[in-house]
Formats: structure tokens, sequence, C-alpha cells
């Protein structure tokens, strides 16, 4: 299993700024996911973090708008750029099962509500 | 491409009563896992219960069973004894064995009453 630490668990911004969530895993892991739940909807994964490489983006989900850093196997940010009422989320870090057996369960953190006016 | 359909977006059932969540996926994969995920209103989202696709046996947590059938892509939650503590949204996920990206379906709200 594991342990993840979301910060912050809800903001709220004005239009135009940007803010930076951050994303604590209490094990190392290859594989760090972004996702985007827009209120009363299902997940939608934003981007693929992997450590040591940029991360890989869905598509209709752009670096410039959503900049993820991976600077070790424990640690991702997620950046909203430029915000919109529209980016008035649920943002979900998760990582996938750990340790040996793998079948493919993720792991979630307790999400960042970003509300932007 | 991988999908998956739940075509409940709401139900509601009487505490202790059973209530059977459906979801159906479609996929040209043959080896795959298929998921049950909860979202109580606190927000994380957690496991309920897991199914390898090459298993014949269902899935059974507790309370908590599926209905796999792989022939006809359908993968049922049954809620057994359900309880006010299983209101939440359920998600109905896949991942093909070996991939990275898990689908996830449209959700189903369950509200269990008292």
């Amino acid at each position: 299993s594991a342990v993840i630490s979301q910060k912050p668990s809800r903001d709220i911004c004005q239009r135009g700024t940007s803010l930076t969530i951050q994303c604590q895993v209490d094990s190392q892991v290859t594989m760090m996911f972004w996702y985007r739940q827009q209120p009363g909807q299902s997940l939608t994964l934003i981007a693929t973090a992997n450590q040591g490489s940029e991360a890989t983006y869905e598509s209709g989900f752009v670096i410039d708008k959503f900049p993820i850093s991976r600077p070790n196997l424990t640690f991702s940010t997620l950046t909203v750029s430029n915000m919109s009422p529209e980016d008035s989320s649920i943002y979900l870090c998760s990582v996938a099962g750990v340790g040996t057996g793998n079948t493919g369960e993720l792991f979630f953190g307790e999400g960042s509500r970003l509300t932007v006016l | 491409a991988q999908t998956v359909t739940q075509s409940q977006p709401e139900m509601s059932v009487q505490e202790a009563e059973t209530v059977t969540l459906s979801c159906t996926y479609d996929t040209s994969e043959s080896n795959y896992y298929l998921f049950w995920y909860k979202q109580p209103p606190s927000r994380q989202m957690i496991l309920v219960i897991r199914q390898e696709a090459y298993k014949q046996q269902n899935a059974t947590e507790n309370r908590f069973s599926v209905n796999f059938q792989k022939a006809a892509k359908s993968f049922s939650l049954k809620i057994s004894d359900s309880q006010l503590g299983d209101t939440a949204m359920y998600f109905c996920a896949f991942i093909y064995t070996g991939g990275f990206k898990t689908i996830f379906g449209a959700g189903t709200r369950l509200f269990v009453k008292a």
C-alpha cells in the first residue's frame, strides 16, 4: 500500500493566478499520476509523472497550463497556471501499487479542491 | 480503445438491503484487471474490490462481491447488507496487464437510506 499526502487540501484562487499542488508518497514509486475531477464527474488523467524525465500529458492537457515536476521518487508537484473559473476542480495525485505483485491498483491522495473566482 | 460504461448515475437502497451497481467495458485485450473504487463524501478514493480477468471465480470482499462475465464484458458490484457508510460515489475501472493507464467509468452515486 501507499500513503499519499497532498497540499493544499483546498484553496480559493483569483482568476489569472497560478497554484502549485504538492504530492508526497511514503514509499518510492516509479509513476505518479495527476487526475482532475470536475464537480460531479469522473476522473480525467492529466499526466503521468516519471522521475528524471518529462511528464507525459494526455490529450487536451498541455505543459504550459499544467507544468509538473518530479524531482525524486517520492514527490511531485502540479501547477495550475493562469487559472480561470473552468479550472475549478478537485485535483488528485495517485500512484500505482508498490512492491511485488503489483496488480494495477491505484492509491489516491485526499485531493486538492480548487475554486477559481 | 478501452472504455468503461456505468449506466446508473444514481441509485438508492435501504439500509440492510442489497444493491447491484452495473458496469460494462470494451477492450480487445485478454489480460487485464477490473476494479471498483469508492469515493465517500470526504473525497479520498479507496479500492473496494479487484478482479483479475484470467480468474473465472468472482472476487469477494466481505459484503462486496462482483459478477464478472468476461464474454459479455460485464462487471457488476453487489453490496449486501448495505450500511450508511456505503454512501459514496462508486467508480468502475479497467487497466490492462502491463499497462499504466487506468480507465474510469462515469461513476454511480449510491445513497443508503436509514
